[in-house]
């Protein structure tokens, strides 16, 4: 069982370029969330998702867009990345409801240089 | 807005000793979650604990344990006779629960306190 799983796992950038980042889940959750995790910041939620193909901004969404055209997956893209968006991401799911506690994947490590 | 603040940035203790983690939050909601997070040196985020803001009773698992004060807006957890794998980066949230029950679960992080235990 799986879980929630991101790939890349680790990731350098040159100012300019663009990726996208993977995340996958087979635990069939409707939710689905994009945070970063800065020092001394906790992690701040970039987009997120409550369904296949709908998807909604979070605290910090300037610079990224994300689909999710499957309900398994949920995808984030830097178009034109920036030194600001060196940090570490993380993909998370759960059920339904406010009160569903989040499974969250092992992390990107992206460097932007 | 909501927010959470852990206002001890690090905390270092030897082995065997208990150690408590502070948790502060803000919100204007009558409904909302309460939960904590451990991130260990792998990386990963372990899901601890969900608390709900009607269920102040506290709670005990193992070594660990909560508090959880409506009063003072605190979620305080406590780890009895610490041990060298406690060492982690632990996580406050706060899930607000909107009138409509539309927050959708986004949460509310604090800074993370960063606990090392020492043999």
């Amino acid at each position: 069982n799986a879980g929630v799983t991101q790939t890349p796992k680790f990731r350098v950038l040159k100012t300019g370029q663009s990726m996208t980042l993977l995340c996958a889940q087979d635990m069939n959750h409707e939710y689905m969330y994009w945070y970063r995790q800065d020092p001394g910041m906790g992690l701040r939620l970039i987009h997120y998702s409550v369904g296949e193909g709908t998807t909604a901004k979070g605290e910090v969404p300037d610079g990224y867009n994300v689909s999710r055209l499957k309900k398994q997956n949920f995808l984030l893209g830097l178009e034109s990345a920036a030194p600001s968006q060196t940090s570490v991401y993380f993909c998370a799911s759960s059920y339904r409801g406010r009160n569903q506690p989040q499974h969250f994947g092992d992390g990107t490590r992206l460097s932007i240089l | 807005a909501q927010k959470v603040t852990q206002a001890q940035t690090e905390i270092s203790v030897v082995e065997k000793e208990d150690v408590t983690l502070d948790c502060v939050y803000e919100t204007r909601d009558t409904t909302y979650y309460l939960f904590w997070y451990k991130q260990p040196p792998s990386g990963e985020l372990v899901f601890l604990i969900r608390r709900n803001s009607f269920d102040e009773q506290n709670e005990i698992s193992g070594r660990y344990s909560w508090n959880f004060q409506k009063s003072t807006s605190s979620f305080n957890f406590t780890i009895t006779a610490s041990q060298v794998v406690d060492s982690a980066v632990y996580f406050c949230a706060l899930s607000e629960g909107n009138a409509g029950g539309t927050s959708y679960g986004k949460l509310t992080f604090g800074q993370g306190t960063i606990l090392t235990v020492h043999p």
